[in-house]
């Protein structure tokens, strides 16, 4: 079965300081993975996505992360923290082999981003 | 472009009351899922699709029914609520030859169940 771990429920960060939300995941074979950011009542905004290829994927607003297979991460990384960047992170994982739709998230990460 | 959209946005039931979710997308995507999101654990696959006339149960698929007789609409419908059931409902859909793997999601329903 394919898992996802957020160990942080809340980071938080100075603005113009860099970011990192952490993201470990288990899947067999190849995965695909993906940073999903959610704002106060609204829904899920896509933000990268890993699918084969270089191992650093850069996304939106700034935001980038590094696939390491060794370590089984996708940590999400950001050089300078923005306060609009406060909000919930979503790390989740689809193993291609099961099908188009079937995400794995993560617990979420609350990202607060202070003055 | 609509993408994928949700309604209602909000809703507050009673115990025991049916009431039905609706969700489309105008993507042309096979792949259509339901996920509910509750705090301190990410989201769960409730029931998906894998195109019209074609329904399979996710994680957490007790108390919920879902159909799918058009590619564009996949409503779930809660037959009789319960207080567990107050949640937030996300629709969310993909296409293998559109989507570039990538899944996309309404913005959300939220439901109190009373």
């Amino acid at each position: 079965a394919q898992s996802v771990a957020q160990p942080e429920d809340q980071v938080n960060v100075a603005e113009g300081n860099p970011l990192t939300v952490k993201c470990t995941y288990s899947v067999s074979g190849n995965p695909y993975l993906f940073w999903y950011v959610q704002y106060p009542n609204r829904g899920l905004q896509f933000l990268l996505k890993y699918i084969t290829g270089d191992n650093l994927v850069k996304g939106s607003y700034g935001f980038e992360a590094e696939f390491n297979k060794s370590q089984t991460s996708f940590h999400l990384k950001k050089p300078s923290a923005l306060v609009s960047d406060s909000a919930l992170y979503f790390c989740a994982v689809r193993d291609p082999r099961r099908g188009g739709n079937k995400l794995t998230f993560g617990t979420g990460t609350q990202l607060k981003v202070e003055l | 472009n609509a993408g994928v959209t949700q309604t209602p946005k909000f809703q507050v039931l009673k115990t025991g009351q049916s009431m039905t979710l609706q969700c489309a997308q105008d993507m042309n995507h096979e792949y259509m899922s339901w996920y509910r999101q509750d705090p301190g654990m990410g989201l769960r696959l409730i029931h998906y699709s894998v195109g019209a006339g074609i329904t399979d149960q996710g994680e957490v698929p007790n108390g919920y029914n879902v159909s799918r007789s058009t590619t564009e609409d996949f409503p779930l419908r809660l037959l009789s609520a319960a207080p567990s059931q107050t949640s937030v409902y996300f629709c969310a859909s993909f296409g293998t030859q559109n989507s570039g793997n990538t899944i996309y999601f309404g913005e959300g329903s939220w439901l109190t169940v009373v």
